[in-house]
């Protein structure tokens, strides 16, 4: 089992919906939980991080945390073309690195 | 602020040929991490250095690879001999503490690399 699974897509949205991405990991006692975006041939970027259960927004994006059932997601509102990218999730055990999942593709469609 | 710069962003060497991949930190960050990304395996870290020193090379996958790091603002990662299976694109990345605060790691633009 991977320490930190996603879907690799490409999960299909139309403009303007909202974009659903999730992410499992195995290791109870992780700490932290980060977003990445990243853009084809370019270098990941940090958009969300979340420490607590529940919701946390900025913006466009909602990160959701359950600890309890290990896992952590995504939502992206009124999606846009421009958000069509590679998400890495990334979960950190309360050391200094981060475990990286393969990520998920999304696709806004006009 | 530059950012995190790395060279050569683009090499094509051949098999059994030695690799030098370049990394400048961010000034005034104290961490950095190497990492290595595949379509297969994803993003995967490969070795990281606190104020110089490496902390944790787990990552680094056989001793055909080395790093080091001689100052605050340079690091290396060496392959050598090359193979063909080594062919990714290889990421540095630098912040300023560790991850179990809501520090940022930013990452450098990769070096892609194709043996052949």
């Amino acid at each position: 089992q991977k320490e930190v699974e996603q879907n690799s897509g490409p999960l299909s949205v139309p403009e303007g919906a909202i974009a659903s991405l999730n992410c499992t990991y195995s290791d109870r006692g992780s700490q932290s939980f980060f977003w990445y975006r990243q853009y084809s041939g370019k270098s990941p970027e940090l958009i969300m991080s979340i420490y607590s259960n529940g919701d946390k927004e900025d913006g466009r994006f909602t990160a959701q945390l359950n600890k309890a059932s290990q896992y952590v997601s995504l939502l992206i509102r009124d999606s846009q073309p421009s958000d069509s990218a590679t998400y890495l999730c990334a979960v950190n055990k309360n050391t200094d690195k981060l475990i990286f999942g393969t990520g998920t593709r999304l696709q806004v469609f006009p | 602020d530059a950012g995190v710069i790395q060279s050569p962003r683009h090499e094509v060497t051949e098999m059994g040929q030695e690799v030098t991949l370049r990394c400048k930190p961010i000034s005034g960050h104290d961490y950095l991490f190497w990492y290595r990304q595949t379509m297969m395996r994803g993003l995967e870290l490969l070795i990281y250095f606190n104020n110089n020193v490496p902390i944790d090379d787990s990552g680094m996958p056989e001793d055909r690879f080395s790093a080091k790091m001689p100052n605050a603002s340079f690091s290396t990662l060496k392959i050598q001999p090359s193979e063909p299976r080594d062919s990714a694109v290889y990421f540095c990345a630098s912040s300023t503490t560790g991850l179990g605060s809501t520090d940022t790691q930013y990452f450098g633009p990769g070096t892609r690399l194709t043996v052949l």
